[in-house]
């Protein structure tokens, strides 16, 4: 059961460069988000997505874009990385069986700015 | 906007002991769900209990247990005969009933001593 799948686990970019961070579950499931997570500062909501075809912003949304390309990925867009963005990311997914339904999480990528 | 505070950066426990870790949350609505999540070195993100704001019946996962005081806004986490297992990071978590919108606290840093 492979779950939530991130990739990559381990990235280092320049000031300035792109990449995306991809994300996919196989688990059918209708709601895809996108966090990060910083020292003291715990898990940030970046994006998130009720179904396919629909993004919302979370709480930090500034500096990314998202893309859910289909029910089963999501994915996460730096255009023009910044030092400040050095952070763990994670992706996690959620049934729509109701709002008591867990989060599934995926294994995270290290994301460091230079 | 609804806010999750976690006021203890730290905890420590002895192995069997019991300890209890604080939450308290900011909303105006009235429909909602709390969870706690455990997060190990690993860096995996496991679900440890949920309750539903509804619910005036705390929630209770073998040794875990909340005590939920929703007009305090408060949700804290009981784990008795703790375990070295159980040291890890802890998140309370607020998702509205309303949108899939799910934060975190900024989580407390749980030590178990033997």
């Amino acid at each position: 059961n492979a779950g939530v799948t991130q990739t990559p686990k381990f990235q280092v970019l320049k000031t300035g460069q792109s990449m995306t961070l991809q994300c996919a579950q196989d688990m059918n499931h209708n709601s895809m988000y996108w966090y990060r997570q910083d020292p003291g500062m715990g898990l940030r909501l970046i994006y998130y997505s009720a179904s396919e075809g629909t993004t919302d912003k979370g709480e930090v949304p500034n500096g990314y874009n998202v893309s859910r390309l289909n029910k089963r990925e999501f994915s996460l867009r730096l255009e023009s990385a910044a030092p400040s963005q050095t952070s763990v990311y994670f992706c996690a997914s959620s049934a729509n069986t109701g709002p008591n339904s867990p989060l599934h999480f995926g294994n995270g990528t290290r994301l460091t700015v230079t | 906007a609804q806010t999750v505070t976690q006021s203890q950066p730290e905890m420590s426990v002895q192995e069997a002991e019991t300890v209890t870790l604080s939450c308290t949350y900011d909303t105006s609505e009235s429909d909602y769900y709390l969870f706690w999540y455990k997060q190990p070195p690993s860096r995996q993100m496991i679900l440890v209990i949920r309750q539903e704001a509804y619910k005036q019946q705390n929630a209770t996962e073998n040794r875990f247990s909340v005590n939920f005081q929703k007009a305090a806004k408060s949700f804290s986490l009981k784990i008795s005969d703790s375990q070295l297992g159980d040291a890890a990071m802890y998140f309370c978590a607020y998702r509205s009933a309303y949108t899939d919108k799910l934060i975190f606290g900024t989580g407390t840093r749980l030590q178990v001593f033997p």
